[in-house]
C-alpha cells in the first residue's frame, strides 16, 4: 500500500520567515495531495491541496509543489505568523481507490515572533 | 453550514465496556471516512462508508471494531471490549458525492478522545 513519509518533524522559524516542509510518497497512483493543519486538541483543518495534473499552486501564503516523476510534494509557508504555529500533515490518496488518505507523520511547526 | 460533527468530544470507558462514537457528516456529503490518531502520531486510515455501505474497511481491527452508516441518522464507529490501547483520537471525514469536482477533499470533524481506563 500506500508509504507517505514527512520531514522535518519539528520545525522552528522566526516570525517573517519562510518554513517548507517536505513529503515522499511510494505509490504512483496517488493522485491526489492535500496539506492539512491541526492545531491543539481540534481535527485536521485542509489548508491547501494539489492534484496530479498540476505541478504547484498558490493560495496567498501557502504554495505547494508536486514533482510526479520523484515523487514528493511540499508546502511553502511565506512571511510566517505566530498563528502558523501548529503541526501539518501531508496526504496522498488515489481518487479511483475510495480516496482514503495515507498521512505522513507530521511537522510540528513553531514561530517564534 | 454546519461543518462535521462528533460526539462525544471526550469518552472514558474502562476495560472491558463499549465505546460508541458518532459521526454526522456536512450537509451534502454521503461519504464518511474515520481515522485513528495516536499520541504525537499521524492519522491512520480505519474505515469509508456510503450510506448503508462499507467501502473500504483494510484499516479496521479485525476484532471488536464496527462501523455503520445507516440510512438515517449519524455514523457510528463502535469498539467492544475496550483495551488501554484503544486509547486514542478518533476522527470523522465527510466529502461530497463521486461526479462533483471537489469529491476528493475530506472535511475532518473536531474528533472524539476514547480513554480507556
Amino acid at each position: 500500500g500506500e508509504n507517505v513519509e514527512q520531514h522535518p518533524s519539528t520545525l522552528s522559524v522566526q516570525e517573517g520567515d519562510s518554513a517548507v516542509i517536505k513529503c515522499t510518497y511510494s505509490d504512483s497512483a496517488s493522485n491526489y495531495f492535500p496539506w492539512y493543519k491541526q492545531e491543539l486538541g481540534k481535527g485536521p483543518q485542509l489548508i491547501i491541496d494539489i492534484r496530479s495534473n498540476v505541478g504547484e499552486k498558490k493560495d496567498q501564503r501557502i504554495a505547494v509543489t508536486l514533482n510526479k516523476t520523484a515523487k514528493h510534494f511540499s508546502l511553502h509557508i511565506t512571511e510566517t505568523q505566530p498563528e502558523d504555529s501548529a503541526v501539518y500533515f501531508c496526504a496522498a490518496s488515489i481518487g479511483a481507490a475510495g480516496n482514503k488518505l495515507t498521512f505522513g507523520g507530521g511537522t510540528r511547526v513553531l514561530v517564534k515572533p | 453550514n454546519a461543518g462535521v460533527m462528533q460526539n462525544p468530544r471526550h469518552l472514558v470507558r474502562r476495560r472491558g465496556q463499549e465505546a460508541r462514537l458518532r459521526c454526522s457528516p456536512m450537509k451534502g456529503h454521503s461519504h464518511v471516512y474515520w481515522y485513528r490518531q495516536l499520541p504525537e502520531e499521524g492519522l491512520k486510515f480505519m474505515v469509508y462508508l456510503q450510506k448503508e455501505n462499507i467501502i473500504d474497511e483494510s484499516g479496521m481491527p479485525k476484532e471488536r471494531f464496527s462501523a455503520e452508516f445507516p440510512k438515517e441518522g449519524p455514523s457510528i464507529l463502535r469498539i467492544q471490549q475496550v483495551v488501554r490501547g484503544d486509547s486514542a483520537a478518533y476522527f470523522c471525514a465527510s466529502s461530497p458525492p463521486r461526479g462533483t469536482v471537489l469529491h476528493n477533499e475530506q472535511f475532518f470533524g473536531p474528533g472524539t478522545r476514547l480513554t480507556v481506563l
